[in-house]
């Protein structure tokens, strides 16, 4: 069974720098196809890709956002960090990571989420 | 403004079928890229539903199901329960964007 879980503080302030963990179980980041990936959705808003990175360190950016986002995995302690810097009262929203599975059938869809974590940011 | 258009909202009564509809470009569905289907309970985390040709993880009810014809796609769910009622999500990646790319959501009502 796989689970995710996101952590980091529920509160920043503009232009500081936000740092994510997602703690993973139930696979393997260095299997090979599998990624970690992370979405974010505005309150009331839709879904939006943030980055992904896979189980050989390639790592994906939203092109929107690539100059402000940071991707690493720690796989030994099963976890994948997010870095976003600059932010904005607009990056409010719930983030997720979630897994992408190694599929020969298919490709770059999620098949499990973490259960979320509002970041509100505000002076 | 979404990469993937889905209309902003559908309704149907108990046991209706109702279709929602993702429509892309040639750098995404029409490429040839898959579409999947995400189900967003109130407060709660997206949960796949449908992904590839057609593929229902284990759980998911065969009410559920999805199609692709060109640059579109659509999620049909038959006999409509009032479970269903949610926010539906259509995924793709776009090759132009390198991105994965999400549409802009539907809200399902159950009357």
């Amino acid at each position: 069974q796989i689970t995710l879980k996101e952590s980091g503080p529920t509160l920043v302030k503009p232009t500081q720098t936000l740092t994510l963990t997602c703690t993973f179980s139930g696979f393997s980041l260095t299997a090979s196809g599998v990624g970690v990936g992370w979405i974010r959705q505005p309150p009331g808003k839709a879904l939006e890709w943030l980055a992904l990175v896979y189980w050989d360190d390639d790592k994906r950016y939203s092109p929107s956002l690539k100059s402000r986002l940071t991707i690493t995995k720690d796989t030994s302690k099963n976890q994948v960090v997010l870095t976003m810097t600059n932010m904005d009262p607009v990056d409010t929203a719930t983030y997720y990571c979630a897994h992408e599975p190694y599929d020969i059938l298919t490709t770059y869809y999620f098949d499990s989420w973490g259960q979320g974590t509002l970041v509100t940011v505000s002076s | 403004q979404s990469v993937l258009t889905q209309p902003p909202s559908v309704s149907g009564a108990p046991g209706q079928r109702v279709t929602i509809s993702c429509t892309g470009s040639s750098s995404n569905i029409g490429a040839g890229y898959d579409v999947h289907w995400y189900q967003q309970l109130p407060g709660t985390a997206p949960k796949l539903l449908i992904y590839g040709h057609n593929h229902r993880p284990s759980g998911v009810p065969d009410r559920f199901s999805g199609s692709k014809s060109g640059t579109s796609a659509s999620l049909a769910i038959a006999g409509l329960q009032a479970e269903d009622d949610a926010d539906y999500y259509c995924q793709s990646y776009d090759s132009s964007l390198s991105s994965w790319v999400f549409g802009g959501g539907t809200k399902l009502t159950v009357l």
